[in-house]
C-alpha cells in the first residue's frame, strides 16, 4: 500500500505571497492532520479534516487553513507568508478513528524568504 | 494544554553501547507514539502503546508506558549507528482532540 504523499517537495516564496501544499492520505484513510516542524518549537498540530471537515484546529493564525476533498486529499494554504512561517509541513493520515495512530508523509520543506 | 518532556535533547554515544530516553508529562494519554525521524525527511512510526504499564519489545528497541499513562521510555540495547537519528514521542488526547502532542525529540548520534 502507498503511503501518504505531499507535494511540493520543496518550496520558496517571498513574504507576503500566498502558498497551497497538497497531500495524499494512504488508500483507505479518512482523516488527515497538519503539523508544522521548526527546529525552536518541534511538531506543532495545525489542523485536522475527516470527512470533508475539520474536526480539530491547533493555535494557528486564520492565515492557516485548509479543506479536504471527497477522496481524502487534503491541501492546506497559507497567506500573506512571514519569515517565521519557513519549516518543514507535514501531513499525516489514519484510518479516522479518534486518537488513532498517524502516519506521516515526506513533508514539504516551506522556505520563506 | 498538554506538553511532553522529552530527555536527553542530545545524546551521543558509542556503538555497542545501551541508551534509554525519557517522555514525561503531567497529562494523562490515551496512547503513546513513538517515531524516528532523518534529516529531510517524515516522521516514521516505531510503535504505539496504549496500555497503562505496556511494554513492547522490537528488535534492540523496548518502549514501555508508564502505569499512570504520563510517560513512556523508549530503551536500546547495543545501539549501532543506523539508529542515528531523531526520536520523537508523541501522545493521543482521550477524543483525539488536538492532534498528536508531540515532544521536542532526541537527537541520537551513535558512533563507530
Amino acid at each position: 500500500k502507498a503511503g501518504v504523499t505531499q507535494t511540493p517537495r520543496y518550496l520558496i516564496k517571498t513574504r507576503g505571497q500566498q502558498v497551497t501544499l497538497s497531500c495524499s492520505p494512504i488508500s483507505g484513510h479518512r482523516s488527515v492532520s497538519w503539523y508544522q516542524q521548526t527546529p525552536g518549537q518541534g511538531l506543532q498540530f495545525l489542523f485536522e479534516y475527516f470527512s470533508e471537515t475539520q474536526r480539530n484546529k491547533g493555535n494557528f493564525p486564520g492565515r492557516f487553513s485548509g479543506r479536504q476533498f471527497s477522496n481524502s486529499r487534503s491541501e492546506m494554504n497559507v497567506s500573506t507568508l512571514e519569515l517565521g512561517d519557513s519549516a518543514l509541513y507535514l501531513c499525516a493520515s489514519s484510518l479516522g478513528a479518534r486518537g488513532e495512530t498517524q502516519y506521516f508523509g515526506p513533508g514539504t520543506r516551506l522556505l520563506v524568504l | 494544554t498538554q506538553l511532553l518532556e522529552q530527555s536527553p535533547q542530545f545524546l551521543s554515544i558509542q556503538e555497542g553501547e545501551n541508551l534509554t530516553v525519557y517522555c514525561n508529562s503531567s497529562s494523562v494519554f490515551s496512547s503513546l507514539q513513538w517515531y524516528r525521524q532523518e534529516p529531510g525527511e517524515g516522521p516514521v512510526l516505531l510503535v504505539t502503546v496504549v496500555t497503562g504499564g505496556e511494554v513492547k519489545k522490537l528488535k534492540r528497541l523496548t518502549f514501555q508506558f508508564g502505569d499512570a499513562r504520563k510517560d513512556s521510555s523508549l530503551h536500546i540495547t547495543a545501539a549501532q549507528p543506523g539508529d542515528t537519528g531523531l526520536y520523537l514521542c508523541a501522545g493521543a488526547s482521550w477524543g483525539g482532540a488536538d492532534g498528536l502532542t508531540f515532544g521536542k525529540g532526541t537527537h541520537l548520534i551513535i558512533q563507530p
